[in-house]
């Protein structure tokens, strides 16, 4: 079993809808967790980091914690084609990331 | 510079052979990690220095990788006898932030390594 799964994509959504993107992680001693997009051929750059139970909103993103159910999710609202990315779920209990595979999202204009 | 520079950007090896990989992170950037990226795949963590000293390099694949950061700034990571399963993207990112670097990462943009 992988430390930190994502649902798999594709995931198709039509401009102005809400994505939803889901991550669940295996070590429960796992203490922040992070959002990352990347574009394809591009480097992975932070969107969003949450370190406790709730939601965290920056913009047009929320990020959802329930570290009892280790599970984390993003929600992309109002959704743009410059969103289309691959959005990688990453965890950590001190410097190392484990990164989920990624769920690649397209939005259709 | 104003970011994480990384060469060559692309590389190809015919297998068996050696390579190197040059990351320069951010001037002043404590921390600096290797990440290795397979095709449709998240990054796995290779290396961890802090400063000169590579704290961590429980994820290196095999003896054939080596990696170093002898002043504290730029960092090789090398791979000898190169073989196809080697082929991937690395990703090197750095810190200004020690054992808590993870936080603030900043990824430079890759060397993506074919071996034929």
């Amino acid at each position: 079993q992988k430390e930190v799964e994502q649902n798999s994509g594709p995931l198709s959504v039509p401009e102005g809808a809400i994505a939803s993107l889901n991550c669940t992680y295996s070590d429960r001693g796992s203490q922040s967790f992070f959002w990352y997009r990347q574009y394809s051929g591009k480097s992975p750059e932070l969107i969003m980091s949450i370190y406790s139970n709730g939601d965290k909103e920056d913009g047009r993103f929320t990020a959802q914690l329930n570290k009892a159910s280790q599970y984390v999710s993003l929600l992309i609202r109002d959704s743009q084609p410059s969103d289309s990315a691959t959005y990688l779920c990453a965890v950590t209990n001190d410097y190392k990331l484990s990164f989920g595979a990624g769920t690649t999202v397209t939005v259709r204009a | 510079g104003a970011g994480v520079s990384q060469s060559p950007r692309y590389k190809v090896a015919k297998r068996g052979q050696d390579v190197a990989l040059r990351c320069d992170p951010i001037s002043g950037h404590v921390s600096l990690f290797w990440y290795q990226q397979a095709l449709g795949q998240g990054p796995e963590f290779l290396t961890y220095f802090q400063n000169e000293a590579q704290l961590d390099k429980s994820g290196l694949p095999s003896d054939r990788f080596f990696a170093e950061r002898p002043e504290g700034s730029v960092s090789t990571l090398k791979i000898q006898r190169t073989q196809q399963e080697d082929s991937a993207v690395y990703l090197c990112a750095s810190s200004p932030y020690g054992l808590s670097g993870a936080n603030v990462l900043t990824f430079g943009a890759g060397s993506r390594l074919t071996v034929l």
